[in-house]
Parts: structure tokens; sequence; C-alpha cells
């Protein structure tokens, strides 16, 4: 498709396991992004990509959560041992030299822990 | 402290009833700021960027507004389909295109 798809679209995780999420950016995009999102707030910034560098992962909340990108196209967001805490919707979005500053979103991973 | 705020927190409408949903926001640079709309389930989808006080830009009953301390998404004779969560978000300078986002503003318009 022509936009960012992300997988699995929901994943359910039993506390200490860990989890992989996938994102596939539209095709050219050099710029990709992670975010974190909590029912009924708005996203927050996890980690950023130009290209295959990891510029800026600030936003990690902690030392289990781990992303890649090792050929500059399709990312992975880790996350080791999951607690509860870590349950909410991770958004993946992806800019490219034809969109400016504005990025563009898939639908999410919606990850719940039990 | 960069942030964005955005009121009221919900607002619900009758169709046809026009208002003003409100981004306030503290920077530090500001380069750009983005409205989003998020469906129920759904990624948030672009609707504008603005780069610069006093720009306006239109999208079918859309309008978006920027100043140097907020900017406003007018929204004129609304449908119900116009029922989501709209955001607001900035982006700084120096700070890599990454965006910080207000908290939204849940729209509801019955018909």
């Amino acid at each position: 498709g022509a936009g960012v798809s992300q997988s699995p679209r929901y994943k359910v995780a039993k506390r200490g396991q860990d989890v992989a999420l996938r994102c596939d950016p539209i095709s050219g995009h050099v710029s990709l992004f992670w975010y974190q999102q909590a029912l009924g707030q708005g996203p927050e910034f996890l980690t950023y990509f130009q290209n295959e560098a990891q510029l800026d992962k600030s936003g990690l909340p902690s030392d289990r959560f781990f992303a890649e990108r090792p050929e500059g196209s399709v990312s992975t967001l880790k996350i080791q041992r999951t607690q509860q805490e870590d349950s909410a919707v991770y958004l993946c979005a992806t800019g490219g030299p034809a969109t400016g500053n504005t990025i563009y979103f898939g639908e999410g991973s919606w990850l719940t822990v039990v | 402290e960069d942030q964005v705020t955005q009121s009221p927190e919900a607002l619900r409408l009758q169709e046809g009833e026009s208002s003003s949903l409100n981004c306030s926001y503290t920077v530090s640079g500001l380069r750009g700021l983005f409205w989003y709309r998020q469906d129920p389930g759904k990624g948030p989808e672009f609707l504008f960027t603005l780069y610069s006080a006093g720009e306006e830009k239109e999208k079918e009953r859309l309008k978006a507004t920027l100043t140097k301390k907020e900017s406003f998404l007018h929204i004129t004779a609304p449908k119900p389909e116009d029922s989501a969560t709209y955001l607001c978000a900035v982006s700084i300078y120096n700070q890599g295109g990454k965006l910080i986002f207000g908290q939204g503003t849940e729209l509801s318009v019955k018909p």
C-alpha cells in the first residue's frame, strides 16, 4: 500500500514477555519516528531515525525499549520484559524530502500487557 | 519547557453549529505547527501545517489559523462525520523534526 504499514495491529503479551513491533515506511521516506500514545492522551515521542541512523532516542522510557532500522527502511521497536505500564498504542510516522516537515502516521500497534 | 495545551478537552456540537478549537503553545523556537485528526482505533491523519503568524489554511469545513502564541481550528457548519479527536503538535528548531503533541480535543457532532 501507499501508507505507513504497522504490524501486528493488536498484541496481547503476558507480563515479562518480549515483543517486537514492525513499521514499513512510505517508499522514499528517510525520516522515521516512533510515538507512544496512552488512552485519551496525545502521542509522545520515543525515538527518531534518519535513514539507518538513530539520531534521537531521548523519549525511550527505559532500557527495556530498543529500536532499530538497519537498512534505512523497515524499523522494529522491541520491548523487553514487558510491564503493564507498557500497555499503549505504538505509532510509527515517516517523512521524506517531498513532505517538508510533515510526517504521516500508520494505524498503530495496540499493545496490551496482562 | 516546551509545552502544547489544547482546549476544550471535549466539545459537543449540533450539526451546523460552528465553533473553534484552541491550541496554545510555549516553545523555544517554532519550526511548524501541525493539526491532525484521529478517529477511534486509527492513527492520526494529517490536516494542516502552519509556519508563521498570520498564516491561514482551509480544507472543506476546516480553517486553521496561527498567531505567535496559539492556533485555532475553526469548524464551520460541522457534520456528524467531523466527529473525531483533533490533535495539535509543534515542531521545534534543532530538535530533528520530532513533534510535541497536545492532549487533543474530542469533538462530537450530533445530527
